[in-house]
């Protein structure tokens, strides 16, 4: 069974606007990682936050995790076009294997 | 440096029959995945490989079988296709030796079967 579950499962937003989404997970976790899929392609890794740390930031991109609430979010702030997109987060269990969830769906409005 | 590639990328099959899904690295990555992606349930793994020469069912092995052939392609062979195989498949490889265990992911194959 898949261990995070994102929320919303999806989002539009006007151009400039933030976006936020959550993931919460089941079990105890080494890392975790959120990735993109644009329309019709593979996956691409966006950042990865370890199971020691609270916040991470990365261009635009801010995550969090609580993992006493088992629960991450994933922050993008002054979204663009090109930032439409579905949104994974993956638990790492430390097992060579990753865990993914459904997805948000975000859509950027011009 | 082309990462992860796969072939083909759209196929179209009958019930019963069988094609093998190829895909390659060119990372020099150790562990390499298969994943199939269904409408609102995300990735699920089928099968992987830790390394070269070893491979392990993950949550949705039934009806498929792998083939780590090198350390470069990992095979998936589906031999009597069924509706319910219908999905996109993804392969994946990742180098678990590095402190960041990020996966790199090919750009799908899109599966009918009818």
């Amino acid at each position: 069974s898949q261990q995070g579950e994102e929320d919303p499962q999806a989002l539009s937003i006007q151009e400039g606007e933030n976006a936020t989404m959550n993931c919460s997970y089941k079990t105890s976790i080494n890392n975790l990682q959120w990735y993109r899929q644009n329309s019709g392609r593979g996956l691409v890794h966006l950042i990865l936050i370890r199971s020691n740390e609270r916040e991470k930031h990365s261009g635009r991109l801010r995550v969090t995790l609580d993992t006493s609430k088992k629960s991450s979010s994933l922050l993008i702030t002054a979204s663009r076009a090109a930032d439409t997109a579905s949104y994974f987060c993956a638990t790492d269990l430390n097992d060579y294997k990753l865990s993914f969830g459904a997805g948000t769906t975000v859509t950027v409005r011009a | 440096n082309a990462g992860v590639t796969q072939t083909p990328k759209f196929q179209v099959l009958k019930t019963g029959q069988s094609m093998t899904l190829q895909c390659a690295q060119d990372m020099n990555h150790n562990s390499m995945y298969w994943y199939r992606q269904d409408p609102g349930m995300g990735l699920r793994l089928i099968y992987y490989s830790a390394s070269e020469g070893t491979t392990d069912k993950g949550e949705v092995p039934n009806g498929y079988n792998v083939s780590r052939l090198n350390k470069r392609e990992f095979s998936l062979r589906l031999e009597s296709a069924a509706p319910s195989q219908t999905s996109v498949y993804f392969c994946a490889s990742s180098d678990p030796s590095r402190v960041v265990t990020e996966q790199y992911f090919g750009p799908g194959t899109r599966l009918t079967v009818t």
